[in-house]
């Protein structure tokens, strides 16, 4: 079964370093999401992408951050200046098309900044 | 107050009871997701439902949209349903979530 892959599974990474999170979203998918988790905190959305272009994007997705399809398979989520309280868990996720369409999860990258 | 209420936080049963785990939310969704997070981490995807009922295996979701109410259903609960689960609602194409019930099947 197709399925989302994200690398590394796991990055520590000093403050202040920039740091890219790769996904590789089911191959048919067109609609591609960033999630992050604090650790003991509830999932929050980032960004959903589509077309070559953010179709939305939430308040914690400030400057910092950037997305980017750079080939047909790999979708990445760039933090440019990495702070202590980016620590969590990123997840990406793809859906087929939008509207009434299930969600498919990554495993998650665990981000430690230090 | 959060977008997304889920009800019970923790919730400890003995194998084989019937599970209910409950999601209230205050806006108008286009669909709402149940998910299964492991602990490990991983996210998996249960449901999307939009309107009425859902089953599959031992699993039911049933939402009703008036009512800004879903549920979630667990049949013969096994200690392999231990798992944080979580809903989250659509709007657009964003998702909000809620802070996840922890079940705990005891054997």
């Amino acid at each position: 079964e197709p399925e989302v892959t994200q690398t590394p599974s796991h990055q520590v990474t000093q403050m202040g370093q920039e740091v890219i999170l790769r996904c590789v979203p089911i191959s048919n998918h067109l609609y591609f999401y960033w999630y992050r988790q604090i650790l003991g905190q509830k999932v929050e959305f980032l960004v959903s992408f589509y077309n070559n272009e953010i179709s939305e994007k939430s308040e914690i997705f400030d400057d910092q951050f950037s997305v980017e399809r750079p080939d047909g398979s790999n979708f990445t989520l760039k933090i440019r200046s990495t702070k202590l309280e980016d620590s969590a868990m990123y997840f990406c996720a793809s859906s087929v098309r939008e509207g009434l369409y299930e969600q498919y999860f990554g495993p998650g990258t665990r981000l430690t900044v230090t | 107050k959060n977008e997304v209420e889920q009800s019970p936080q923790n919730l400890t049963a003995q194998e084989g009871e019937f599970i209910t785990i409950n999601c209230s939310y205050s806006v108008g969704i286009s669909a709402l997701h149940w998910l299964q997070q492991h602990p490990g981490g991983g996210i998996v995807s249960l449901f999307m439902l939009s309107s009425g009922k859902k089953k599959h295996g031992r699993l039911i979701a049933t939402i009703n949209i008036q009512e800004k109410h879903s549920s979630l259903h667990i049949t013969a609960s096994h200690p392999r349903d231990s798992a944080v689960y979580i809903c989250a609602v659509k709007r657009d194409e964003k998702l909000t979530f809620g802070t996840g019930t922890r079940l705990t099947i005891i054997p």
